[in-house]
């Protein structure tokens, strides 16, 4: 079973720094999918990135890039010139490529990063 | 706004009664997700339907079932409930299911047993 490491349950960042939101995972896989979600206070799960594993290239979104490390099962989010919106909860998770599998589908989440933001 | 809607957006209950909650998917999603939110077992995969079918089953209790109807929206009941139920349940939609697509996630229901 695949599981998912946010080591870092609390995390700050002053406006308009940068901050890194760590992720490891644990997979026998070699085709999947990683995603970095945002839940502020609203509960509102927001997709912020995502990445294929196949696809060497870290993923980008505006303000938003990834550190894809996939021998060292790694996924970290960059957030530059952090912003007060930023301030949320950030969840780590993966989805198997296997579409014959069982849990095929499913999203398997860490426990999260509070990610706080000071003026 | 992610286009996905979930009804009620609060529910209070007691222990040992059953609830139904709805979530209507995107236009055009196939597929419907469920999700539970516990602080003790943070966020977890219950079920999931495609097109009307189950597809694939997370820990999901036998006092939990779900269903997929064909105007797609789905409904998840909860059945016997204890307070370890109290959680933040989220449906999210996906268009076919496959490799490429991504999950869109609803406000959520939030379920207070007592």
């Amino acid at each position: 079973a695949q599981t998912v490491t946010q080591s870092q349950p609390e995390m700050s960042v002053q406006e308009a720094e940068t901050v890194t939101l760590s992720c490891t995972y644990d997979t026998s896989e070699s085709d999947y999918y990683l995603f970095w979600y945002k839940q502020p206070p609203s509960r509102q799960m927001i997709l912020v990135i995502r990445q294929e594993a196949y696809k060497q290239q870290n993923a980008t979104e505006n303000r938003f890039s990834v550190n894809f490390q996939k021998a060292a099962k790694s996924f970290s989010l960059k957030i530059s010139d952090s912003q007060l919106g930023d301030a949320a909860m950030y969840f780590c998770a993966y989805r198997t490529f296997n579409a014959g599998g069982t849990s095929y589908g499913k999203l398997t989440f860490g426990q999260g990063t509070i990610l706080t933001v000071h003026p | 706004d992610s286009g996905v809607t979930q009804t009620p957006k609060h529910l209070i209950t007691a222990t040992g009664q059953r609830v139904t909650l709805r979530c209507s998917p995107r236009s055009g999603d196939l597929s419907v997700y469920w999700y539970q939110q516990s602080l003790d077992q943070g966020l977890q995969f219950l079920i999931q339907y495609y097109n009307g079918e189950e597809r694939a089953k997370g820990n999901i209790l036998e006092r939990f079932s779900a269903q997929q109807f064909p105007d797609l929206h789905s409904e998840l009941n909860l059945s016997s409930l204890e307070l370890g139920d109290s959680a933040l349940y989220f449906c999210a939609s996906s268009v076919r299911g496959v490799d490429t697509d991504t999950q869109y996630f609803g406000p959520g229901t939030r379920l207070t047993v007592l």
